[in-house]
């Protein structure tokens, strides 16, 4: 059974940059597994920060980027503010088409 | 401009089936994958299953086979989940989104809740 990996928290201050990773149990992400990555806040609607590895979803801002770094997908948010407080959640298309998603990484802005 | 538009809050008695419509519009309904999550309270994402609406293929999670259903209506752009046998743990917000190489666009969510 493929289990996505989050780290389950992290911190940064305020105007600075942290980056969020993905990993996959069963080896490296890659472009091909099409890492996605979403704001989860109570009581909303999923929000698509990235999907496609490093595509913006329309209305997001550019402080918000996506990558592949070494062996994981990664999140970078850069000038960080306090309203990016909430849980981050990626997700990976497996072959044969079903997602799996991490456990998410909760992040805090202080 | 993309939406998903899904049916409102249903509450069912253990045992029996909910089936839960998405309606889609904005973007050819036809040409895109619409998969179906879940969140249980307190929880993260629970992928159930997917469905090409132009073949009508679909695929579903190991742990939900024989339980789920998704199916279409290409006529009015919509597809449904329908969930059988149902037990309290299924009490959750479910989802539908586009895939777009991942997903870029979600339902607004339904709340089905398992009492009885």
């Amino acid at each position: 059974q493929t289990v996505v990996t989050q780290e389950p928290s992290f911190s940064v201050s305020p105007g600075g940059t942290v980056t969020l990773t993905c990993g996959l149990s069963s080896g490296s992400v890659s472009t091909s597994d099409y890492p996605s990555w979403y704001q989860l806040t109570p009581g909303q609607a999923p929000r698509t920060l990235i999907y496609n590895t490093n595509i913006r979803s329309s209305g997001v801002p550019d402080r918000f980027s996506g990558s592949i770094l070494g062996n994981k997908a990664a999140l970078t948010i850069t000038g960080a503010q306090a309203d990016d407080e909430c849980d981050y959640y990626c997700v990976v298309h497996m072959s044969g088409g079903f997602w799996v998603f991490g456990g998410g990484t909760k992040l805090t802005v202080l | 401009q993309v939406q998903l538009v899904q049916s409102g809050a249903e509450v069912k008695k253990p045992g029996a089936s909910v089936r839960v419509s998405c309606k889609a519009s904005g973007f050819t309904f036809s040409v895109y994958f619409i998969h179906w999550v879940r969140q249980a309270p307190g929880q993260g994402l629970e992928w159930l299953g997917r469905i090409h609406p132009r073949s009508g293929d679909t695929t579903y999670a190991q742990k939900f086979q024989g339980r789920v259903t998704v199916t279409r209506d290409t006529s009015i752009s919509t597809a449904y989940l329908e969930l059988s046998s149902l037990k309290s743990d299924d009490t959750a917000l479910y989802y539908c989104a586009r895939e777009n190489y991942g997903p870029d666009h979600w339902g607004q969510g339904t709340l089905v809740t398992v009492s009885s």
